[in-house]
């Protein structure tokens, strides 16, 4: 069974740094491209980054370029978000997801329970 | 950019319900529809415009290409009480539509 379990979120100050990790198990995680993607409270889904299977190609949102990093582990089965300059807006839950391979393209099978991050003084 | 219309919709169980996305731009097939309910993670329904993910009700349908793409529920059940969004697939930045919630 496939299984993306996030850890690391809180409450932190504007202009903080956090890093959410999400471990992952039931699939060859060296295999599939994975994504973060944030939804603030009450709103919708919005895409924040995404990595390729051996981490040497990224994509940001233009709201998170510069600010926050995506890297993973594949000795560890782990995938990471370090965010840094933390603004209220970053406020919400981050979600790990699995990017479906062959025709899944750019499109998200698999999404874990969720981080809660708020920013905030 | 995507738009979804409407952005909420009352059905009874039985109904059929339709939900309507558009792309600003053409995507081709490259558009997913996901599924989520009050405080859980989205789940896909449907990618490449119409492929059911496995596991997925029958009554959940897709179709479109280009701009203009469709989400139809043939027969509401009590259990599609829910948001559903769509979301681009094409390029990069993703893009998600606003959602549409489904109220029994």
């Amino acid at each position: 069974e496939v299984q993306l379990v996030e850890s690391g979120g809180g409450l932190v100050q504007p202009g903080g740094s956090l890093r959410l990790s999400c471990g992952a198990s039931g699939f060859t995680f060296s295999s599939f491209w994975m994504h973060w993607v944030r939804q603030g409270p009450g709103k919708g889904l919005v895409w924040v980054s995404r990595i390729s299977t051996d981490g040497s190609s990224a994509r940001y949102a233009d709201s998170v370029k510069g600010r926050f990093t995506i890297s993973r582990d594949n000795a560890k089965n782990t995938l990471y978000l370090q965010m840094n300059s933390l603004r209220d807006e970053d406020t919400g839950v981050y979600y790990c997801t699995r990017e479906g391979s062959g025709t899944y393209y750019n499109t998200l099978d698999y999404w874990g329970q969720g981080a809660l991050v708020s920013v905030s003084s | 950019q995507m738009t979804q219309s409407p952005s909420s919709v009352s059905a009874s169980v039985g109904d059929r319900v339709t939900i309507t996305c558009r792309a600003s731009q053409g995507i081709r097939g490259w558009l997913a529809w996901y599924q989520q309910k009050p405080g859980k993670a989205p789940k896909l329904l449907i990618y490449g415009a119409s492929i059911l993910q496995s596991g997925v009700p029958s009554r959940f349908s897709g179709s479109g290409s280009g701009t203009d793409f469709t989400l139809t529920i043939s027969s509401l059940q009590p259990e599609d009480f829910a948001t559903y969004y769509c979301q681009q697939a094409n390029s990069f930045p993703l893009t998600f539509g606003g959602g549409t919630k489904v109220e029994i």
